[in-house]
């Protein structure tokens, strides 16, 4: 079975630049999360969605990070304009579901990450 | 708000010394802990997870303990090996699948 596919694995770009990352979940998954994370710290949820609608967005950037799942599959993460404190690596997961009934679980299948340095 | 924390942020160990790794939270409503392993330019791999029920999880070399009511877990290792070097991220899952991250342990176990 394949795994999470992330593109491109690394970006370098000046501030205020743009740049979108590319995700590709397991196939069949319906929840899709994008997460970040800076250096010596751990992953921070930014966006999940269920299909293609957004679930929780309370930790994105709304001012300069945008995201889109089209037709519930692929998964796109723009920053526009790039600050120097967006440096970090953005992971992808996916899951089958994300229910929230009392104990069900579903496993979170990660990427390997797309690291962004601004310089 | 979540809040999770580990202990120690770094640690450098002798091959086959058995070691503990620490998590702790502030919010004891959750459904499950789970603990990860991250290599450098990889992703997330998932290593034991601990439902909120349950006290242990044991894994070949690893064990993994929660006490949800003090808000406390520890990731055993067992015979550590070289191999076992990486850093070690423990996670909380809340409502919808929502996954809190500590900031994990970067072991390094030398030859």
């Amino acid at each position: 079975e394949a795994g999470v596919a992330q593109s491109p694995r690394y970006k370098i770009i000046e501030k205020r630049q743009s740049v979108a990352f590319w995700c590709n979940p397991i196939s069949g998954h319906a929840t899709l999360y994008w997460y970040q994370q800076i250096l010596g710290q751990g992953p921070k949820l930014l966006i999940q969605f269920q299909n293609n609608g957004v679930v929780d967005d309370s930790q994105l950037p709304k001012d300069r990070f945008s995201a889109e799942r089209l037709k519930g599959v692929d998964s796109t993460l723009k920053i526009q304009p790039a600050k120097l404190e967006d440096s970090a690596v953005y992971l992808c997961a996916s899951s089958l579901v994300g229910g929230s009934v009392a104990g069900d679980f579903e496993t979170q299948y990660f990427g390997p990450g797309t690291r962004l340095l601004v310089l | 708000k979540q809040e999770v924390t580990q202990i120690p942020a770094a640690l450098s160990v002798p091959e086959g010394e058995n070691l503990v790794l620490n998590c702790s939270f502030t919010d004891s409503a959750i459904y499950n802990l789970q603990w990860f392993r991250q290599d450098p330019g990889k992703g997330l791999t998932s290593l034991l997870l601990i439902q909120s029920s349950q006290r242990e999880q044991t894994s070949g070399r690893l064990n993994a303990s929660l006490d949800k009511s003090s808000g406390r877990s520890t990731l055993y290792i067992a015979a550590s090996q070289p191999g076992d070097s990486a850093t070690y991220l423990c996670a909380v899952r809340g409502g919808g699948n929502k996954l809190t991250f500590g900031t994990g342990t970067q072991l390094k176990v030398e030859l």
